[in-house]
């Protein structure tokens, strides 16, 4: 069984602080895909990242960092300089490679305040 | 960019009628997929579809569900007797042969049942 933990349900920074986002899984595979989905108050589902169980190599893209660490299980977020218009709901998932659906975590408020 | 396009983008509909939620996939994508945020709460799977039949489906997917692609662009679910706790936003998504990039979501379909 797969699971995905994003223990933070609401976090709320000023902008131009950085925030991280958590996120925890579990699985048993030993190949799989981790993502982050952005989701504003329109409603709709942003991707934003995927990465391979094989690939720790954290990313940066912009003021978004993702950092990697498989030997705890863990794929966090972190936001540099924060801005209004990040605040929206973001969702850790993860995709076992020979499935098809995909395992969402309860997803993370945050609210950027100017 | 391609897009997946779900309409209508809100639909109320009265407890015990069907409905039938639409979606275009994007064009060359070969496997589609069903998921469901009931407010608040987390993306949860309902099913995947893949050469004209069902894949895999979540235990939420029960007879009151139906899934069809009946003329190679349109890709609807149905669902049979309306209850109130099945207001929710149902999302579309499709994705590559692969199947191992992220999903491209469809904006979502908001449907509430009165």
């Amino acid at each position: 069984a797969q699971k995905v933990t994003q223990a933070q349900t609401e976090i709320s920074v000023v902008e131009k602080e950085d925030v991280t986002l958590d996120c925890v899984y579990e699985t048993r595979d030993t190949t799989y895909y981790l993502f982050w989905y952005k989701q504003p108050p329109s409603g709709e589902l942003v991707f934003l990242i995927r990465r391979n169980s094989f690939d720790e190599q954290n990313e940066i893209s912009g003021r978004y960092s993702w950092n990697f660490q498989k030997s705890t299980s863990s794929f966090n977020f972190t936001i540099t300089a924060s801005q209004v218009v990040d605040s929206a709901v973001y969702f850790c998932a993860l995709k076992n490679t020979n499935a098809g659906k995909s395992t969402f975590g309860d997803g993370t408020t945050l609210t950027v305040k100017p | 960019e391609p897009e997946v396009t779900q309409t209508p983008s809100h639909q109320v509909t009265q407890m015990g009628q069907e409905v039938i939620l639409r979606c275009v996939p994007i064009s060359n994508h070969l496997y589609f997929y069903w998921y469901r945020q009931i407010l608040g709460q987390k993306v949860e799977f309902l099913v995947s579809f893949y050469n004209n039949e069902i894949s895999e489906k979540s235990e939420i997917f029960d007879d009151q569900f139906s899934v069809e692609r009946p003329d190679g662009s349109n890709f609807t679910l149905k669902i049979r007797s309306t209850k109130l706790e099945d207001s929710a936003m149902y999302f579309c998504a499709s994705s590559d042969r692969g199947r191992i990039m992220g999903y491209t979501f469809g904006s979502g379909t908001r449907l509430t049942v009165v």
